[in-house]
């Protein structure tokens, strides 16, 4: 079935570092990528989407390409800041399994200190 | 804010009793997803509704129910209850045949 891994964390950066985190995926058909962002006691938020191969979502200084060849939607911003701190997950839906549901990696946790 | 609305924000209970989660979608979205959030399984996918009708079940215990009503919010109901139950059990709401789903900021349930 389809599955998404993601890289383990904590990830502990200082601010205004390069953030890269790893995603990989496997799926049939042409699955849709998704980051989700979970802050501290929130619930989760779409950070970026992409829905075919060679697409780049981004959105606040966060970008990933969809990367077929691979399959991976590794997760990059070039300078984090503290508000970054957080749970970031990666997943899927659609491709031969339809848009029923979303296939969540295991999170990664982000913390960015001053 | 996604627009989805979930309550209550925290429930506390004891084994073995039942509770009720209730979720109102976005304005328009006809489709309704649950998702349990817990510490050894992570984010797993529970059921999703469209319209009133069950349109897929995931990985949801016999324990645990969903209904959507006429007006689109949804309640899930989870009964007998266990102390592995405890988790956040998050709603999405997303338009028919949308890839993307929208979150609302989830119910903590807590089993003692």
């Amino acid at each position: 079935g389809n599955s998404v891994t993601q890289m383990e964390g904590p990830v502990t950066l200082s601010e205004e570092a390069f953030l890269t985190i790893n995603c990989t995926y496997t799926a049939t058909g042409y699955p849709s990528l998704f980051w989700y962002v979970q802050y501290p006691g929130e619930g989760l938020q779409l950070l970026l989407k992409a829905t075919k191969a060679d697409d780049k979502g981004s959105n606040k200084g966060f970008e990933a390409t969809y990367r077929k060849e691979t399959t991976s939607f590794h997760l990059e911003k070039g300078s984090v800041q503290v508000s970054d701190s957080a749970v970031y997950f990666c997943a899927l839906s659609g491709g031969s399994g339809g848009y029923n549901k979303l296939i969540f990696g295991a999170g990664t946790r982000l913390a960015v200190h001053p | 804010d996604s627009g989805v609305t979930q309550t209550p924000k925290h429930l506390i209970t004891a084994t073995g009793q039942r509770v009720t989660l209730r979720c109102s979608p976005r304005s328009g979205d006809l489709s309704v997803y649950w998702y349990q959030q817990s510490l050894d399984q992570g984010l797993q996918f529970l059921i999703q509704y469209y319209n009133g009708e069950e349109r897929a079940k995931g990985n949801i215990l016999e324990r645990f129910s969903a209904q959507q009503f006429p007006d689109l919010h949804s309640e899930l109901n989870l009964s007998s209850l266990e102390l592995g139950d405890s988790a956040l059990y998050f709603c999405a709401s997303s338009v028919w045949g949308a890839d993307t789903q929208y979150f609302g900021p989830g119910t903590r349930l807590t089993v003692l």
